[in-house]
């Protein structure tokens, strides 16, 4: 069971390249979310997708695409990239409960753009 | 917009010594989560917290949700080098979109 899973790790681009972002979750939950975390900002969400074939921008979407292609995969995309994307992205899944939810993260693509 | 103000933004203590992270809102959340974060990695979940006054423990981490579920608190008590990272709070809407709104994070440094 490897949980939330990311690639990759690292990537340096040039402004104006594209690249893909891609998660990956082996729990089997519905919901899947896009974060990037930037210094003193917290995560920020860029978009999510509350089950299969559904998907919504969140607090910064501008720039990036998402597609989910099935319930476990949940892919990320930038198609001119800027150096205001350079940043921390990390994929997140959910798990509901009751009265409360709980996500989980993966570890993370660190992305540079010069 | 909901917003949550973490406080401080950075804690550098010595070994043994307690230290208290708040994490305060003006609005009402349904729940509320902590994570630690340690560098090159994703954020861990610690606790989440449901009702208001609730308190939960985790070894020498004490979590708190306030009474009117508006703010919380994570309290350290002898804190170690291990405990050195990243903390973030993250709320959950009542409007129930499975969304969390999250702090700035703290980040505490721990020196042996």
């Amino acid at each position: 069971n490897a949980g939330v899973t990311q690639t990759p790790k690292f990537q340096v681009l040039k402004t104006g390249q594209s690249m893909t972002l891609q998660c990956a979750q082996d729990m089997n939950h519905n919901s899947m979310y896009w974060y990037r975390q930037d210094p003193g900002m917290g995560l920020r969400l860029i978009y999510y997708s509350a089950s299969e074939g559904t998907t919504d921008k969140g607090e910064v979407p501008n720039g990036y695409n998402v597609s989910r292609l099935n319930k476990r995969e949940f892919s990320l995309r930038l198609e001119s990239a800027a150096p205001s994307q350079t940043s921390v992205y990390f994929c997140a899944s959910r798990v509901a409960f009751d009265s409360y939810n709980e996500q989980f993260f993966g570890p993370g693509t660190r992305l540079t753009v010069l | 917009t909901q917003l949550l103000e973490q406080s401080p933004q950075f804690l550098s203590i010595q070994e043994g010594e307690n230290l208290t992270v708040y994490c305060n809102s003006s609005s009402v959340f349904s729940s509320l989560q902590w994570y630690r974060q340690e560098p090159g990695e994703g954020p861990v979940l610690l606790v989440t917290v449901v009702t208001g006054g609730e308190v939960k423990k985790l070894k020498r981490l004490t979590f708190q949700f306030g009474d009117a579920r508006k703010d919380s608190s994570l309290h350290i008590t002898a804190a170690q080098p291990g405990d050195t990272g990243l903390y973030l709070c993250a709320g959950a809407p009542p409007s129930n979109t499975g969304k969390l709104i999250f702090g700035q994070g703290t980040t505490l440094q721990v020196k042996p």
